[in-house]
């Protein structure tokens, strides 16, 4: 069982949004601002979408935003392209001896 | 601009040891913090350990302590993670990645598949 509770799998059609959550506790999510969100296509290494909660890596679409409110982070992805189809992880700090903890991902299908 | 790349698969039968290499281009190695993840088939993410920069020391996940080794070598700019006493759970891809100052990881390598099988 992964220290991050994603859903398994979200989906949406294109130009539509879609929200994917994120939840731990308050040694992890709620505790610090180090959250990052992955996208990992089959086959393909994970790739860095979003950090410390919010901010978008140079290069990543303003399509991908990140929040957060308590001990859930939330990844929303705008104006769906068949491109996004991917697995989304999260990521913290988390303050106990594991020091990085991940999501167990999130599968996005474009319909 | 970060390059990571990684040694070829590995095929091993259990108990043996593994020892995968990350090779750093476009910056030195002392300049970054490196780790790594790996990823059962079909299965999520899993962080292994790393260097943390802020206490100058590497850093193993409980489950591996013991177990696993990750070692540097500076003069090529190589990193290396060794896992011994290896059993069928340990198949999986071994990322190595770069760790920015707030625990993301901002550069992967691309993977190298280990596989544990008598």
């Amino acid at each position: 069982q992964s220290a991050l509770t994603q859903p398994a799998s979200v989906s949406g059609s294109p130009g539509q949004s879609i929200t994917i959550s994120c939840t731990g506790t308050s040694s992890d999510v709620g505790g610090y601002n180090y959250v990052s969100w992955y996208q990992q296509h089959p086959g393909k290494a994970p790739k860095l979408m979003i950090y410390e909660v919010s901010n978008r890596p140079s290069g990543v679409s303003n399509r991908f935003s990140g929040s957060k409110s308590g001990n859930t982070a939330s990844l929303t992805i705008s104006g769906l392209q068949a491109e996004d189809e991917a697995d989304y992880y999260c990521s913290s700090y988390t303050s106990s001896s594991r020091y990085v903890v991940f999501g167990g991902g999130t599968k996005l299908t474009v319909l | 601009q970060v390059q990571l790349v990684q040694s070829g698969a590995e095929v091993k039968k259990p108990g043996a040891s593994v020892k995968v290499s990350c090779k750093v281009s476009g910056y030195t190695l002392t300049e970054l913090s490196m780790h790594w993840v790996r990823q059962a088939p079909g299965k999520g993410l899993e962080w292994m350990g790393g260097f943390d920069p802020e206490d100058g020391e590497t850093i193993y996940a409980q489950k591996f302590q013991g177990r696993v080794t990750m070692t540097e070598d500076t003069s090529t700019d190589t990193a290396y993670m060794e896992l011994s006493s290896l059993r069928s759970e340990d198949t999986a891809v071994y990322y190595c990645a770069t760790i920015g100052h707030s625990w993301f990881f901002d550069y992967w390598g691309q993977g190298t598949l280990v596989t544990v099988s008598s």
